[in-house]
């Protein structure tokens, strides 16, 4: 596509449930990541996939979260049994490996009530 | 540990005023440094960007420069817009050679221009 693309844009959930958010990177960039924003907050790392490496899992903030990406397609971001602190922007950007560049998506708005 | 550090968190100046945003950076080897504009409810976009050779450059009212010595860039705004309220993000890429292009992310300073 010609953009990174994020579903949904929009996401309200009840405390608990699981919720799986995807990104689309733009073809062929091989390096993808996830950051989240709360409300006011700054950007927040929560995992990089580049390529076929082992993702940087770092950032992920408990057990709840993870996230899948086959090859250099679409990723998953999945949070189970949400809690009201997961409420925030969860953003995703690809790029190409070795450029400098990086393409965000609009984001999907979290919201756990 | 690679890391890209902005200063301050958030700022709020009158419309007309100028401003100047930090970052600062552990990233080595460095490749080079992009500073983004996020508008609320949207996805960050590209400002600028510098790379090791260059210490000064201008996009309108914005101004980067870079110390690659010090490892500190910053973004100075003149005569603010209420269009420029917006959090701006710091990106700086390692050399490919070492960590395959990584771009470090900045968490950001939010920027409030008042009337």
């Amino acid at each position: 596509g010609a953009g990174v693309s994020q579903s949904p844009s929009n996401k309200v959930t009840e405390k608990g449930k699981d919720v799986e958010l995807r990104c689309d990177p733009i073809s062929g960039h091989t390096a993808l990541y996830w950051y989240r924003q709360r409300l006011g907050q700054g950007l927040e790392f929560l995992i990089y996939f580049q390529g076929n490496s082992a993702p940087d899992k770092s950032g992920l903030p408990s057990d709840r979260f993870s996230a899948e990406r086959t090859g250099e397609s679409v990723s998953t971001l999945t949070i189970q049994r949400t809690q009201q602190e997961d409420s925030a922007v969860y953003l995703c950007a690809s790029s190409l490996t070795g450029h400098t560049e990086a393409f965000f998506g609009q984001g999907t708005r979290l919201t756990v009530v | 540990k690679n890391q890209v550090e902005q200063s301050p968190q958030s700022l709020i100046i009158l419309e007309g005023k100028n401003c100047t945003l930090q970052c600062n950076y552990t990233v080595s080897p460095f490749s080079n440094l992009r500073w983004y504009k996020q508008d609320t409810g949207r996805g960050p976009v590209s400002l600028t960007i510098m790379t090791f050779s260059e210490n000064t450059k201008s996009n309108g009212r914005y101004t980067a420069t870079l110390d690659a010595d010090t490892k500190q860039s910053s973004l100075h705004i003149t005569a603010s817009q209420l269009s420029d309220s917006a959090s701006y993000i710091c990106v700086v890429s390692a050399d490919r050679g070492s960590t395959l292009g990584r771009l470090y992310f900045g968490r950001g300073t939010q920027l409030t221009v008042w009337p």
